[in-house]
C-alpha cells in the first residue's frame, strides 16, 4: 500500500542546474498538489492539477513547471535552480470529493548552493 | 492574500494537560475544515475534519469546535501526550474547489 510516493529524497544542487521531482500515486486520485515548506513557514501551493493534462498555478510557481500525462504521475520541473528554490517539497493527493484529505508523500529536501 | 492564520507559531503543554490551536480564516466560502499534524522529515498526515454544518466533531482526544460567525477554528487535544509534539495545519477549503490552503502552522510540544 505505496500511497504517494516521492523521488529522491534528498538532492544538493548547485545555481542554474535543473532536475525533476518525481511524484507517482497509486490511489488512482484525480487531483494532485505540489507545496514548497520553507524553514519555520507554512505549506505554499506551487502547481495543483484535477486531471490528466490539466494542470493550474498555485501561490508560488516562478521557477518551477510540471505536467501530467497520466493519473499517477505528476512530476515538477525546476529549469534554472536559485537558492530561493531550497526548501522542503510535498506532493499530495485527493480523490477530488467533497471532504477529501490529502495524502502526502514523504517529501524531498532540496538545497541549491 | 493570507485567507488562513494560525497566530501562535509555538506552545509548550504539560503533558496530560489540554493543549488548544487556534485558526482563523476570511473566506466565508469555506465549507470543511482539515486538521494535519507534521513530525520533522515526514509528510503532514491527516489528523480530524469538520464540516460547517457541524459546531464539532469529537475523535478520541482530539475536538475540533467551529465558530463560523467568528470564522475561527480550534483543536483541543485532552489529555496532551509527548507523542503530541508536532506541528499541525489547519485546512479549509470549499467542496468544489480545487486548491487546498494551508495554514502557516503551531508547533505544539509536550512537555513531561
Amino acid at each position: 500500500n505505496a500511497g504517494v510516493t516521492q523521488t529522491p529524497k534528498f538532492r544538493i544542487l548547485k545555481i542554474g542546474q535543473s532536475m525533476t521531482l518525481q511524484c507517482t500515486q497509486d490511489m488512482n486520485h484525480n487531483y494532485m498538489y505540489w507545496y514548497r515548506q520553507d524553514p519555520g513557514m507554512g505549506l505554499k501551493l506551487i502547481y495543483y492539477s484535477v486531471g490528466a493534462g490539466i494542470t493550474d498555478k498555485g501561490e508560488v510557481p516562478n521557477g518551477y513547471n510540471v505536467s501530467r500525462s497520466t493519473t499517477e504521475d505528476f512530476p515538477l520541473r525546476l529549469e534554472l535552480a536559485a537558492p530561493s528554490q531550497t526548501s522542503v517539497y510535498f506532493c499530495a493527493s485527493r480523490a477530488g470529493g467533497a471532504n477529501e484529505k490529502l495524502f502526502f508523500g514523504s517529501g524531498t529536501q532540496l538545497s541549491v548552493l | 492574500d493570507q485567507q488562513v492564520k494560525q497566530n501562535s507559531p509555538s506552545l509548550s503543554v504539560q503533558e496530560g494537560r489540554i493543549s488548544i490551536l487556534n485558526c482563523d480564516y476570511t473566506n466565508s466560502m469555506f465549507d470543511y475544515f482539515l486538521w494535519y499534524k507534521k513530525y520533522p522529515a515526514e509528510g503532514p498526515t491527516f489528523l480530524i475534519s469538520i464540516s460547517s454544518i457541524k459546531d464539532k466533531n469529537e475523535d478520541g482526544r482530539f475536538t475540533v469546535f467551529l465558530n463560523k460567525s467568528a470564522k475561527h477554528l480550534s483543536l483541543h487535544i485532552v489529555p496532551s501526550q509527548p507523542g503530541d509534539s508536532a506541528v499541525y495545519f489547519c485546512a479549509p477549503y470549499t467542496g468544489t474547489a480545487s486548491k487546498l490552503t494551508f495554514g502557516t502552522g503551531t508547533r505544539l510540544q509536550v512537555t513531561l
